[in-house]
């Protein structure tokens, strides 16, 4: 596998569900994020992962949850879900020059993506 | 006022024609700026970087920065009718945040 892998592609879930989406980065970065992509409005970032360590949480509802349990692994887990929430749930990876705060985020390599309907 | 504004389109242009892509963002200190293709039902791909004021080329592509102005470009040459697309501006001060995208359709 190369590059950035997420699955499952597709997922249809009902409100009372738990799931979770994985993404895995063959690139050798050390951060990980999640965006949300819903029909003509721009990416959402949802959740970054610098160094393992969850640097930024842009005010998402509780009933996402994120897991990084190392740099090259990220999970989405998911409950509880509003229709809502049906989009294009990305998850990139990228280098990170500095490893302390916020450091300088280079250019990001997206995966392919799992697409959300929730009933 | 949106932090990264694009033209959402649609752009149409004829073949071998340039195709200019527009973005303004309102963050000063931004350092960054990216664009990415996504074709339809995939996933973001990177195409362009520009750290510094200019133009930068690679290719058919050309990105162009003016940081005082805070707009950066994107231009195309010859197009293809491969290149319909949407295309993302994203700009960077330590976070990511991305416009909504100019949809680009290239005409046969």
């Amino acid at each position: 596998e190369t590059g950035v892998t997420q699955t499952p592609r597709h997922l249809v879930m009902g409100m009372t569900n738990k799931k979770s989406l994985k993404c895995e980065q063959h690139l050798g970065h050390n951060a990980m994020y999640w965006y949300k992509q819903s029909a003509k409005k721009p990416l959402e970032l949802m959740f970054v992962y610098n160094f393992k360590e969850q640097t930024e949480n842009n005010s998402v509802p509780s009933r996402f949850s994120p897991e990084c349990p190392n740099s090259s692994h990220l999970f989405l887990h998911l409950h509880t879900l509003q229709p809502e929430d049906s989009a294009l749930y990305l998850c990139a990876s990228s280098l990170v020059t500095a490893p302390s705060g916020r450091g300088t985020y280079n250019e990001q390599f997206f995966g392919p993506g799992t697409r959300l309907t929730v009933l | 006022q949106k932090e990264v504004e694009q033209n959402s389109g649609p752009l149409s242009v004829p073949e071998g024609a340039i195709a200019s892509l527009n973005c303004t963002y309102s963050d000063r200190g931004s350092q960054s700026f990216f664009w990415y293709r996504q074709y339809s039902g995939k996933s973001p791909e990177l195409i362009m970087f520009i750290y510094s004021n200019g133009d930068k080329e690679d290719g058919r592509f050309t990105a162009q920065l003016n940081k005082a102005s805070q707009y950066v470009s994107l231009l195309i040459r010859d197009s293809q009718p491969s290149d319909s697309a949407t295309y993302l501006c994203a700009v960077q001060n330590n976070d990511m945040r991305f416009g909504a995208g100019t949809r680009l359709t290239v005409k046969p």
